[in-house]
């Protein structure tokens, strides 16, 4: 069975620009969970949603972003990005938003 | 203060030795309790999964949890040079949807 899949892996914005990550979930996984995790941190955490409705938000600005598809897919964006957004964006699927959480490889964002 | 404590090392011991890992929390609502394993520039991969109080056993790895203390402990048995890695604890509250982790211990082992 394939784990959680993120793209793209690497990326490099201006400060300023848009960007859209995204994340499928383990099949039959039904929550999807953001991550912020700075270098040296541990991860922070941004979003949960569950059957495609937000559940739950951190304490990140307005900036940032989620919507999950019927498919239970999910994609992050962020707007108007700070050099201080530079970090590996993880995303978590659980069964359901209460269950073991697990984690894709992440997708390192660069803001220059 | 941060919600959750973890020393972040970093921890280097040889190889074949048990080692012991501690976070600390003081939020009495954690009911969930979690370790993940991250290699380098990789996301974390979950090794240990525990509801309330007491203690699991993976393998090698033994969970302990102790609410009473607000202390929660991964020991690894006959470490390998493989179990290199940041070990990070995490937990949550019963019907809360984010996981609040530490920062992570580094932890090294040499062969």
């Amino acid at each position: 069975d394939a784990g959680v899949t993120q793209s793209p892996t690497h990326l490099i914005k201006t400060r300023g620009q848009h960007v859209t990550l995204r994340c499928s979930p383990i099949s039959g996984h039904k929550s999807v969970s953001w991550y912020q995790q700075v270098l040296g941190q541990g991860p922070q955490f941004i979003f949960q949603y569950y059957e495609k409705e937000e559940r739950g938000r951190g304490n990140f600005p307005d900036r940032f972003s989620a919507r999950q598809f019927p498919n239970y897919s999910s994609e992050l964006n962020v707007n108007a990005l700070l050099l201080g957004d530079s970090a590996l964006y993880l995303c978590a699927s659980s069964f359901r938003g209460w269950t073991e959480a697990f984690f894709g490889q992440g997708t390192r964002l660069t803001v220059v | 203060q941060k919600e959750v404590e973890q020393d972040p090392g970093p921890l280097s011991v040889p190889e074949g030795a048990i080692v012991s890992l501690n976070c600390t929390y003081s939020n009495s609502a954690f009911q969930y309790f979690m370790w993940y394993r991250q290699y380098s520039r990789k996301g974390p991969e979950l090794l240990m999964y525990t509801y309330s109080s007491g203690n699991k056993e993976d393998g090698r790895f033994t969970a302990q949890v102790d609410k009473s203390s607000k202390y929660i402990s991964l020991f690894i048995r006959d470490s390998q040079p493989s179990d290199s890695a940041t070990y990070l604890c995490a937990m949550k509250g019963q019907g809360a949807q984010k996981l609040v982790f530490g920062q992570g211990t580094r932890l090294t082992i040499n062969p």
